[in-house]
């Protein structure tokens, strides 16, 4: 597509309950990248995909959360049990490639807007 | 460990006024990567520029200037004669040359309203 899709725009859940949040990013990007953005916050990363692997896990912030990529291409991060601190914005981007001296820009979505009641 | 600090959160301008957005860094690498994001009120994130740790030469882009000092590990971004459509927030990144972009780390971001 022309851009970083991402969705639901908006997802308003039940304490306890799972999500499901989708990210298409743009054709031919091999990377993926989640962030989150917490209110007033800056992006913390979460997780990133070079093709369908996901080298580094460690910004999950914990085991509730987990990502996966199929196709090299749409990804879905899937969060359980959710709980209230897990409000925030998730934000998806994409880049034509990852990995060691590859710093290129990255393309965003316009993020889904995830509230915990 | 990195580190982006971006003092200002909100500043607020008259329309045409000259701004400066700060950011300072913090990194033990040698090499790296500096960049800056525009938020518009649509929530996604716009690329402006990158800036490697060996360029410290100054850019300038239209309205849009940025100021590379390794001495003081700042990035300060400036728009001049600013306009209504610059209210954005407006974030500062860092990444590690040797790792790419996994491990980007982004400033709190600063919120500017320009007055019409």
């Amino acid at each position: 597509g022309a851009g970083v899709s991402q969705s639901p725009s908006n997802k308003v859940t039940e304490k306890g309950k799972d999500v499901e949040l989708r990210c298409d990013p743009i054709s031919g990007h091999t990377a993926l990248y989640w962030y989150r953005q917490r209110l007033g916050q800056g992006l913390e990363f979460l997780i990133y995909f070079q093709g369908n692997s996901a080298p580094d896990k460690s910004g999950l912030p914990s085991d509730r959360f987990s990502a996966e990529r199929t196709g090299e291409s749409v990804s879905t991060l899937t969060i359980q049990r959710t709980q209230q601190e897990d409000s925030a914005v998730y934000l998806c981007a994409s880049s034509y490639s990852a990995g060691p001296a590859t710093n290129e820009k990255l393309f965003f979505g316009s993020g889904t807007q995830l509230s915990v009641l | 460990a990195q580190k982006v600090t971006q003092a200002q959160t909100e500043i607020s301008v008259v329309e045409k006024e000259d701004v400066t957005l700060d950011c300072v860094y913090e990194t033990r690498d040698t090499t790296y990567y500096l960049f800056w994001y525009k938020q518009p009120p649509s929530g996604e994130l716009v690329f402006l520029i990158r800036r490697n740790s060996f360029d410290e030469q100054n850019e300038i882009s239209g309205r849009y200037s940025w100021n590379f000092q390794k001495s003081t590990s700042s990035f300060n971004f400036t728009i001049t004669a600013s306009q209504v459509v610059d209210s954005a927030v407006y974030f500062c990144a860092l990444s590690r040359g040797n790792f790419g972009n996994e491990k980007l780390t982004f400033g709190t971001g600063t919120r500017l309203t320009i007055i019409p």
